[in-house]
């Protein structure tokens, strides 16, 4: 089983909102990914977990906060967003750092 | 910095037609390239990891090569479920991050 699995598929939020993304994975991955991707683009690294800890923090504004609750799961808190964030926002994990990595769905997010 | 160049940008084929999406990459020492699909709105599917010059790896109507320059991703006898777009990514040998760096992408549309 290579399923990635992220909550909501859509998400609607205003400038003020407070929201959280989820991802899931039970594949035992010990690295864990979040990504954003505009359209007709290609994914841009925001951050990156490994073994629970944050490894990699693209210079993401602090409006996006990560969190690794433990080794299957991982949330991306959101706060006072702009417009421009509106984009879908993937998640993924691999076995290591330096494997393949597995994507889910995506969340689908609008700021209006 | 890696550089990760896909061509062409979008392609379009008759069922049956066979082709080939180029990836040329520049990055100092490849630690691994790696193909992914990508449907419309969903995340990207992974396809194939190659390691070393002279690498192929199969999956169904799918061929990926990889020389010291570039990989291609060979479609034989397409099918309009083929129809997605195909992202090209390299980790480099040299990074401490493992960070992917993504190509822009080749959309590839089969037509019946």
């Amino acid at each position: 089983d290579t399923e990635v699995t992220q909550t909501p598929k859509h998400l609607v939020m205003g400038m003020t909102n407070k929201k959280s993304l989820k991802c899931e994975q039970h594949m035992g991955h010990r690295a864990m990914y979040w990504y954003k991707q505009k359209a007709k683009k290609p994914p841009e690294l925001m951050f990156v977990y490994s073994y629970e800890k944050l490894s990699i923090n693209e210079s993401v504004p602090s409006r996006f906060s990560p969190e690794c609750p433990n080794s299957s799961l991982l949330n991306l808190h959101l706060h006072a967003l702009q417009p421009e964030d509106s984009a879908l926002y993937l998640c993924a994990s691999s076995q290591k750092i330096t494997d393949e990595q597995y994507f889910g769905p995506g969340t689908r997010l609008t700021v209006t | 910095e890696d550089q990760v160049t896909q061509s062409p940008e979008a392609l379009r084929l008759q069922e049956g037609e066979s082709s080939s999406l180029n990836c040329s990459y520049t990055v100092s020492g490849l630690r691994g390239l790696f193909w992914y699909r990508q449907d419309p709105g969903k995340g990207p599917e992974f396809l194939f990891t190659l390691y070393s010059a002279g690498e192929e790896k199969e999956k169904e109507r799918l061929k990926a090569t990889l020389t010291k320059k570039e990989s291609f991703l060979h479609i034989t006898a397409p099918k309009p479920e083929d129809s997605a777009t195909y992202l090209c990514a390299v980790q480099a040998m040299s990074s401490n991050d493992y960070k992917l760096s993504f190509g822009a992408g080749t959309t590839v549309t089969v037509r019946a």
